[in-house]
């Protein structure tokens, strides 16, 4: 059973923000939601993680609603490079990941 | 500093042929991955090292695939005999241990069975 939501495919234009939602409304205490993204052809990339706390890196920032059902990752000024599938995953220590079909994002010029 | 390193990034065999994959982890990981990805299953856990030692292997999809860590900074992983239905792109990937929560992938393998 899949942990989590996506929507298939979501389109942004060049320098706006992208706001990719997931959702997962079973996740427990002890679960991290996690995001990787994969451009064309290459390997999974590492984006961010958190527990309850809103997270920022240097790529993204990572927004969990308070219930923890939700959460929603924001690229500030997706670029053309940022066009990849993007996935949400929920996972805690000691457990696999697990992929789903993630999201295709398209950054439009 | 280097990442996952992948050998051949592309490999076209016909079918009945051996076909072996290989990985060097990024130095100083403890824990090593090996995935499989294709249009219909997406990316799929196949089995992961913990210091050399295989874990979980319930992955694997039978026994014509076989998977060796012989040492910290090496993984193959072997298809014997080799069909159509093994096509697919083969990443590694690895981590500082098996519970950190950033798993670093390869570029992968594209494998073509014909």
């Amino acid at each position: 059973d899949a942990k989590t939501t996506q929507p298939t495919s979501m389109d942004c234009a060049e320098g706006r923000a992208a706001n990719l939602p997931c959702n997962h409304s079973t996740i427990s205490g002890n679960e991290y939601v996690y995001w990787y993204r994969q451009i064309h052809s290459q390997g999974p990339q590492y984006i961010i993680h958190g527990l309850k706390n809103n997270e920022t890196n240097e790529m993204a920032s990572l927004i969990i609603t308070e219930d923890r059902k939700s959460s929603t990752l924001i690229l500030p000024h997706a670029t053309l490079r940022d066009t990849a599938v993007y996935y949400c995953i929920v996972r805690s220590y000691g457990q696999n990941f697990v992929f789903g079909p993630g999201t295709r994002l398209s950054v439009l010029p | 500093d280097a990442g996952v390193i992948q050998s051949p990034r592309h490999e076209v065999t016909e079918m009945g042929q051996e076909v072996t994959l290989r990985c060097k982890p990024i130095s100083g990981h403890n824990s090593l991955f090996w995935y499989r990805q294709t249009m219909m299953r997406g990316l799929e856990l196949l089995i992961y090292f913990n210091n050399n030692v295989p874990i979980d292997d319930s992955g694997m999809p039978e026994d014509r695939f076989s998977a060796k860590m012989p040492n910290a900074s090496f993984s193959t992983l072997k298809i014997q005999p080799s069909e159509p239905r093994d096509s697919a792109v083969y990443f590694c990937a690895s981590s500082l241990t098996s519970d950190q929560e950033t798993q670093y992938f390869g570029p992968g393998t594209r494998l073509l069975v014909l």
